[in-house]
């Protein structure tokens, strides 16, 4: 167990619908990261927050936001679904922007 | 960050050292070398990093060349519960103008099957 906690675990949704997935960092961790991992393209990095503030992006659709609120937690808003965005999400947590990332279980989306 | 090459899979006999090669040839100086593994769909588990020192914790041995173009991960006695997929990471934190950067860049990763 990482300390990492993601809910739902898993999230059965349609076309064209939004879901948000939250995050529960490791106590004392300040920095959040969401990665998405889909079968042809692997583990992505998408977004980094650090203590509120967003620090990095990478491969995040437009559709998609993200936010850290103030108690730390983080959520990962998916908008008008596609099927492609059928993977599973994971999210990780650190100490600070230069230690070790620690991931949670994930949630499993799948986009019907 | 740098690019890592590592091979596509390997075998390992229950009880035998895993050693599992990555070669990163175009690392810098400020990048660290980073080992998490994924078991099956779970969320991939920080093993071990070192930046030039042999590193060494309850999990696993890191030897980096003294080039540090390549590096080893060394599971001393391999058990069925390590099969998984091992990514080699290099990581650099990096200064932007709002702050600093610290994704990690999974590749494909060695697949270890431990067998009995």
């Amino acid at each position: 167990d990482s300390g990492v906690t993601q809910t739902p675990k898993h999230l059965i949704t349609a076309t064209g619908q939004r879901v948000t997935l939250r995050c529960s960092p490791r106590s004392g961790d300040l920095s959040v990261y969401w990665y998405q991992q889909s079968l042809d393209q692997g583990l992505q990095f998408l977004i980094q927050y650090y203590n509120g503030e967003e620090r990095a992006k990478g491969n995040i659709l437009e559709r998609f936001s993200a936010q850290q609120f103030p108690d730390l937690h983080s959520e990962l808003n998916l908008s008008s679904l596609e099927l492609g965005d059928s993977a599973l999400y994971f999210c990780a947590s650190s100490v600070d922007l230069n230690h070790e990332q620690y991931f949670g279980p994930g949630t499993r989306l799948t986009v019907t | 960050d740098a690019k890592t090459t590592q091979p596509t899979s390997m075998d390992c006999a229950e009880g035998r050292a895993a050693n599992l090669p990555c070669n990163h040839s175009t690392i810098s100086g400020n990048e660290y070398v980073y080992w998490y593994r994924q078991i099956h769909s779970q969320g991939p588990q920080y093993i071990i990093h070192g930046l030039k020192n042999n590193e060494t914790n309850e999990m696993a041995s890191l030897i980096i060349t003294e080039d540090r173009k390549s590096s080893t991960l060394i599971l001393p006695h391999a058990t069925l519960r390590d099969t998984a997929v091992y990514y080699c990471i290099v990581r650099a934190t990096r200064e932007t103008y709002t702050g600093t950067a610290s994704k990690l860049t999974f590749g494909t990763g060695t697949r270890l099957q431990v067998t009995l």
